[in-house]
């Protein structure tokens, strides 16, 4: 498997617009992390879903913010409209369980930029 | 909420030196994993503890787990310059799945 994969990698764009990240999971993998990391903040976690339905979002900043998961193998993170203050690297992680190992395997991250 | 506090934030140390970092958490957890971040990569799991006082080693890595599993430290004996990096602890308290992952140790091993 090729772990989890994250697009774009990098994404500069200006106030105002919206901004999409995607994530697609290791595939048998039930539950999906949606991360943001600053240097102010440390890693912190925005979104979960277990079997595509989302189970806490209490650390979505504000409602500029939306995730979906359509389906298991694919989600997104939008910010609409985007803000300086977002700029940040947004980490996707995705973990399996039915045994008791519950380790998070991370994407390499969507480095976001906005002017 | 759950906090997990990690201390100190920033070591450089001698290659040859130890190293220890400490994590202690505002509730008892379930479980507490750790995780190696790279200069610009992403977070790796290193390894998970689950029982109360639990010692596990990997190669120069030693883990400790609380006897009251609210607290836990990571100890390198030896450092070498591969071991830069951030390393992170990050605990989940009862049924609750998500991870609160502490604020990180950066160590610089300096040749």
């Amino acid at each position: 498997d090729a772990g989890v994969i994250q697009s774009p990698r990098h994404e500069v764009t200006e106030m105002g617009q919206e901004v999409t990240l995607r994530c697609k999971p290791i595939s048998g993998h039930d539950y999906l992390f949606w991360y943001r990391q600053t240097m102010m903040r440390g890693l912190e976690l925005l979104i979960y879903f277990n079997n595509n339905v989302p189970i806490d979002d209490s650390g979505m900043p504000e409602d500029r913010f939306s995730a979906k998961m359509p389906n298991a193998s694919f989600s997104t993170l939008k910010i609409q409209p985007s803000e300086p203050r977002d700029s940040a690297v947004y980490f996707c992680a995705s973990s399996f369980r039915p045994g008791k190992n519950t380790e998070a395997f991370f994407g390499q991250g969507t480095r976001l930029t906005v002017v | 909420g759950q906090q997990v506090m990690q201390i100190p934030q920033y070591q450089h140390v001698q290659e040859g030196e130890d190293f220890t970092t400490y994590c202690n958490s505002s509730t008892t957890l379930s479980n507490i994993q750790w995780y190696k971040q790279r200069p610009g990569g992403h977070p790796v799991f290193l390894i998970q503890l689950v029982k109360s006082g639990e010692v596990k080693k990997q190669k120069r890595l030693t883990f400790q787990f609380g006897e009251a599993k609210k607290n836990s430290s990571l100890h390198i004996t030896a450092t070498q310059t591969t071991d830069v990096g951030t390393y992170f602890c990050a605990g989940a308290s009862g049924s609750a799945r998500q991870l609160t992952f502490g604020s990180g140790t950066q160590l610089t091993v300096l040749p």
